[in-house]
């Protein structure tokens, strides 16, 4: 049982560079979401999605983009990334319904020079 | 909007001592409730959820938590920790997105 499958786990980009973090769930929940976590920041939700078609803004979404064409999979783009997206990135699944505990992935660690 | 507060950065606390840590919320309904621990280096893991029903609630590795409306708290007890308790703990509420308390550090002395 994969749960919530993350890739890349590690990455290094320059300033300006865009790239798309993967994320794929096989549980059949209906959400997912993105975080980040940054020292003494806590984990940060950037977007998260109840459905397939729908995406809604988190508390930090500016300089991210997501999509949701399946239930399965919910990609993070940075189209033009910034030192400030140096961070860890978790993706995390859950099913809509009670009490929705979230499932994670075993994070993303992006450093942009 | 839904929002979390955990007042302590960091706790420190010997082993085999009693442990709380604290959760603050903010929501309008009757909240779901998480908590979840992050061992060094590792990805995040429940420990226990509240949505209704009883208010004190257990949990994994002997941990358990108390909802308190009136205070509006959500507060992780264990009666006596281990050395394997050293990580960070994150309270979370949920509506139709899950929020995350900024963290709170726990330091187990020998």
């Amino acid at each position: 049982n994969a749960g919530v499958t993350q890739t890349p786990k590690f990455q290094v980009l320059k300033t300006g560079q865009s790239m798309t973090l993967q994320c794929a769930q096989d549980m059949n929940h209906e959400y997912m979401s993105w975080y980040r976590q940054d020292p003494g920041m806590g984990l940060r939700l950037i977007h998260y999605s109840v459905g397939a078609g729908i995406t809604d803004q988190g508390e930090v979404p500016n300089g991210y983009n997501v999509s949701r064409s399946t239930t399965e999979d919910f990609p993070l783009r940075l189209l033009s990334a910034a030192p400030s997206q140096t961070s860890v990135y978790f993706c995390a699944s859950s099913y809509n319904g009670l009490p929705g505990e979230l499932f994670f992935g075993e994070g993303s660690r992006l450093t942009v020079l | 909007a839904q929002s979390v507060t955990q007042p302590d950065i960091h706790i420190t606390v010997s082993e085999g001592a009693s442990l709380e840590l604290r959760c603050n919320y903010s929501y309008g309904a009757t909240p779901y409730l998480f908590w979840y621990v992050q061992s060094p280096g590792q990805g995040l893991q429940l420990l226990l959820k509240y949505f209704s029903g009883d208010t004190l609630v257990q949990g994994i590795k002997g941990f358990e938590a108390e909802f308190k409306r009136s205070q509006s708290s959500f507060n992780l007890r264990k009666p006596s920790v281990h050395w394997s308790d050293a990580a960070e703990y994150f309270c979370a509420v949920r509506d139709d997105k899950i929020i995350f308390g900024k963290g709170t550090r726990l330091h187990i002395l020998p």
